[in-house]
């Protein structure tokens, strides 16, 4: 079916300003990754779903950054009281699991905070 | 944690020529995958190749895991190969990716 979708794909946000970020990952992928590519580098790790376990967050920043996935399928990453070094692409991946490894990444949602 | 280095960070390139991206990590991996970000920002999976060898038309891929590090060779390359070319591991199963620097390539007309 379709790739990794997300939305949206721009979002300007004045400092302060709560945002939210929304991926659909591939129908069928149990796992569910989100990153932060900062411009110039490469994405790095934020926090991991299995289902609707989210196994690992040691990427997140700071408690600002909250990510859910409730039933398993899309997740919404969402900021808090954004700041200027939040401004970054915010990355989504997912992968079938079990072994099957593989990421498939969506498009990014380009976030920049004034 | 591990660390990743990619070589070489810029390279540029006549339309036709071949070209060799290196990727070098310090600890053993159950995972590594090869991206093209293209000037779009889109992260497009080229290779999945934790060990052995593996080749998609004018593109080309070996991961040695034994000694750390894996190969992508671009052959006749094309302007639409113009992007960054990133390598990510998995270090032991942690279900996370780590990714290198990245090697910008410019392909010239």
């Amino acid at each position: 079916g379709a790739g990794v979708s997300q939305s949206p794909r721009y979002k300007v946000a004045k400092r302060g300003q709560d945002v939210a970020l929304r991926c659909d990952p591939i129908s069928g992928h149990v796992s569910l990754f989100w990153y932060q590519q900062a411009l110039g580098q490469g994405p790095e790790f934020l926090t991991y779903f299995q289902n609707e376990a989210q196994l690992d967050k040691s990427g997140l920043p700071s408690d600002r950054f909250f990510a859910e996935r409730p039933e398993g399928s899309v997740s919404t990453l969402k900021i808090q009281r954004t700041q200027q070094e939040d401004s970054a692409v915010y990355l989504c991946a997912s992968s079938f699991g079990g072994g099957r490894n593989e990421q498939y990444f969506g498009p990014g949602t380009r976030l920049t905070v004034t | 944690g591990i660390q990743v280095e990619q070589s070489p960070p810029d390279l540029i390139l006549q339309e036709g020529a071949n070209s060799t991206l290196r990727c070098n990590f310090s600890d053993s991996v159950n995972n590594l995958q090869w991206f093209h970000q293209n000037p779009w920002g889109q992260l497009i999976n080229l290779f999945y190749i934790p060990s052995g060898t593996k080749q998609n038309g004018r593109l080309s891929a070996t991961t040695v895991a034994t000694e750390r590090y894996s190969l992508l060779y671009i052959s006749s390359s094309q302007t639409t190969d113009s992007g960054v070319y990133f390598c990510a591991v998995d270090p032991g199963g942690y279900n996370k990716l780590i990714f290198g620097a990245g090697t910008r390539l410019a392909v010239h007309p």
